[in-house]
């Protein structure tokens, strides 16, 4: 699988757009980009998925560079419950041998 | 109902002891999986199984043992542990056709 480089952390004022960047320049054309958060000490919770489209569910919008080297997760209005470390992960999407290989990720902290 | 849930939450034992940690899932996926985190907060696969059979298993020393009696259950047993077993350790599941990881809320383990 790729490999993914983020900032080590981030500040985002609460109601405000957080911005998490993800860089795989590597990624083949197979793979998939996740993000995932892990709050605290809880287990790690899917956020979003995408292969090349940019993609929104009720979470987040994943926003994917045309050349796919490079990634945005965007949380429109974070809280500070969205205080997390978040994590970009690339991996082929379906095989049983296909498996999630975490980084150091973001640590986001959302501010009052 | 919890989706993936582990047990126990918190396991205390002394050393040269041999500890199990129980993990189900009731979403019907066919991969199940464990992670150790340790006191870095780096998380690293240890083990997956696909429909009871061992996929991955990512150079973990033998005392560790899986085993999984059905698709929807995942054990870890760990024999003489050590100190440097502490770590919280996290269940998993997927569907091996694609789509995110479900994981469980972990299980401390702190040997002493």
């Amino acid at each position: 699988d790729a490999k993914t480089t983020q900032p080590p952390s981030m500040d985002c004022a609460e109601g405000r757009a957080a911005n998490l960047p993800c860089n795989h320049s590597t990624i083949s054309g197979n793979e998939y980009v996740y993000w995932y958060r892990q709050i605290h000490s809880q287990g790690p919770q899917y956020i979003i998925h995408g292969l090349k489209n940019n993609e929104t569910n009720e979470m987040a919008s994943l926003i994917i560079t045309e050349d796919r080297k490079s990634s945005t997760l965007i949380l429109p209005h974070a809280t500070l419950r969205d205080t997390a470390v978040y994590y970009c992960i690339v991996r082929v999407v379906a095989g049983t041998a296909s498996k999630l290989t975490f980084g150091t990720g973001t640590r986001l902290q959302v501010t009052l | 109902d919890t989706a993936v849930s582990q047990t126990p939450k918190y396991l205390v034992t002394q050393m040269g002891n041999d500890k199990s940690i129980k993990c189900e899932q009731n979403l019907g996926h066919d991969t199940m999986y464990w992670y150790k985190q340790d006191s870095k907060k780096f998380l690293k696969i240890m083990f997956s199984y696909n429909n009871k059979e061992l996929i991955i298993n990512e150079t973990v020393p033998n005392r560790f043992s899986p085993k999984s009696p059905d698709k929807a259950h995942l054990n870890l047993h760990i024999n003489s542990l050590e100190l440097g077993d502490s770590a919280v350790y996290f269940c998993a599941s997927s569907q091996s056709s694609g789509g995110g990881y479900t994981f469980g809320s972990g299980t401390r383990l702190t040997v002493v």
